[in-house]
């Protein structure tokens, strides 16, 4: 069963340090989420993205936060100048038209 | 207007029982409706979702009821089995091109054997 990969699944870093969050969505999908998920907590909309550009975002997603889909398999998730309150599980979800499908996500811890 | 309400915050049923969980909404545009499970260390795997054009939907021990004038939905799991404890999330969301859900707080649910 096809399904969306993440990596790593866990990182750590220092305040500050820029990190960078890669998944792999399902092939034939077209539309690419990130969500995350404070411990404990609901999980939240990040950003979404299709056609190679940015449909939708959250309040969440600020300047420090970009995506970016390198090739035609990648997808990443980018923040610039990790706080505190980044540490969380990140998801990666994908679509084609209907439901999402998501990774077992990337667990970040800053420091 | 986006937040989506999910109650309880934690459920314990015996082996066989009923689990009913509860979301309610506020965004009357939502139309997409789905129900994920979700083990520790793994992400939220669809189980079953439903559109505001019915109001009940059944998948094996799965069922969803929808109250569309309520703005109300609710997961039925019948003969509850231990397998099924884990953290269920409700969601709601616009039919469209991109597929932002809002989620409920979640629901540790555990069956006991």
């Amino acid at each position: 069963e096809p399904e969306v990969t993440q990596t790593p699944s866990h990182q750590v870093t220092q305040m500050g340090q820029e990190v960078i969050l890669r998944c792999v969505p399902i092939s034939n999908h077209l539309y690419f989420y990130w969500y995350r998920q404070i411990l404990g907590q609901k999980v939240e909309f990040l950003v979404s993205f299709y056609n190679n550009e940015i449909s939708e975002k959250s309040e969440i997603f600020d300047d420090q936060f970009s995506v970016e889909r390198p090739d035609g398999s990648n997808f990443t998730l980018k923040i610039r100048s990790t706080k505190l309150e980044d540490s969380a599980m990140y998801f990666c979800a994908s679509s084609v038209l209907g439901e999402l499908f998501f990774g077992e996500g990337s667990r970040l811890t800053v420091l | 207007q986006q937040q989506v309400k999910q109650s309880p915050q934690s459920l314990i049923v015996q082996k066989g029982g009923i689990s009913i969980i509860n979301c309610a909404y506020e965004n009357t545009a939502f139309d997409y409706f789905p129900w994920y499970q979700q083990f520790p260390g793994k992400g939220p795997a669809l189980l079953i979702a439903i559109r505001p054009d019915v109001s009940e939907k059944k998948e094996g021990r799965f069922t969803i009821s929808f109250n569309k004038s309520a703005k109300q939905f609710s997961l039925h799991i019948m003969d509850s089995q231990p397998g099924d404890s884990a953290t269920y999330f409700c969601a709601a969301g616009l039919s469209g091109s991109a597929r932002q859900l809002t989620f409920g707080s979640g629901t540790q649910l555990t069956v006991l054997p």
